[in-house]
């Protein structure tokens, strides 16, 4: 079945540690991925998408992604938490060519630690 | 970036009645736009896409009779929900793409939808 699929329902991390949030996506075709983050009663911002070309993509608020097909993952990263990053994390893909198809994970919940 | 705009962005009704929810693409036309349903803890369910000037894409399982979508123009879609239960009861989101079938997605606030 296609799935788009966030093994981490809720991942605590350190202010000031590495953080790593996993996205594994089963479809025919490689996808468009993005991942996006949602603060509490609020909508949606997206934080970086992969087309094409380069497979690791750099985003807003020092997070990048990489793109490995392999693997049929797009696993999000930051070097170092801040505080303000806690919220929830949705990686989504997208079938631009196909009535523009669009489906999200369910999601990883991200509490930093002072 | 873009900016889309949903309204209301809190509603309360009573079981029964029917709610329009507006999506607005401010500074941008979109021919596509998307709604989809949040539940708590839950992520976005795509519920239709919405087409400027012609029917709406329904996902399996969402009735269209009691999600009546319409887009209407390039910057306007709306979602009523008819005879609102309970049930119904969610976090609305709409989205609408920017430029072509790789543009970007852009999500509107929210509208929570309460019924009582």
């Amino acid at each position: 079945a296609q799935s788009v699929t966030q093994p981490d329902i809720h991942i605590t991390v350190s202010e000031g540690a590495s953080l790593e949030l996993r996205c594994n996506y089963s479809y025919g075709a490689t996808p468009y991925l993005f991942w996006y983050v949602q603060s509490p009663g609020q909508g949606l911002q997206l934080l970086l998408k992969y087309f094409s070309g380069d497979t690791l993509v750099q985003g807003i608020k020092g997070f990048e992604a990489e793109f490995k097909r392999s693997q049929s993952s797009f696993n999000l990263r930051k070097p170092s938490v801040h505080w303000s990053d806690a919220a929830e994390y949705f990686c989504a893909v997208g079938f631009m060519n196909t009535g523009n198809q669009f489906y999200f994970g369910t999601g990883t919940s991200l509490t930093v630690i002072p | 970036g873009a900016v889309v705009s949903q309204h209301p962005s809190r509603v309360i009704c009573k079981s029964g009645t029917s709610v329009k929810i507006e999506c607005r693409s401010l500074d941008f036309q979109a021919t596509t736009m998307f709604w989809y349903r949040q539940f708590p803890k839950k992520s976005l369910m795509l519920m239709a896409t919405s087409n400027e000037g012609s029917k709406a894409t329904y996902e399996q399982g969402v009735e269209k009779d009691k999600f009546l979508i319409n887009h209407a123009s390039l910057t306007l879609s709306t979602l009523t929900v008819t005879s609102a239960h309970p049930e119904d009861s969610s976090f609305y989101i709409c989205s609408a793409q920017s430029g072509g079938n790789t543009g970007e997605l852009f999500f509107g606030e929210g509208s929570r939808l309460t019924v009582l």
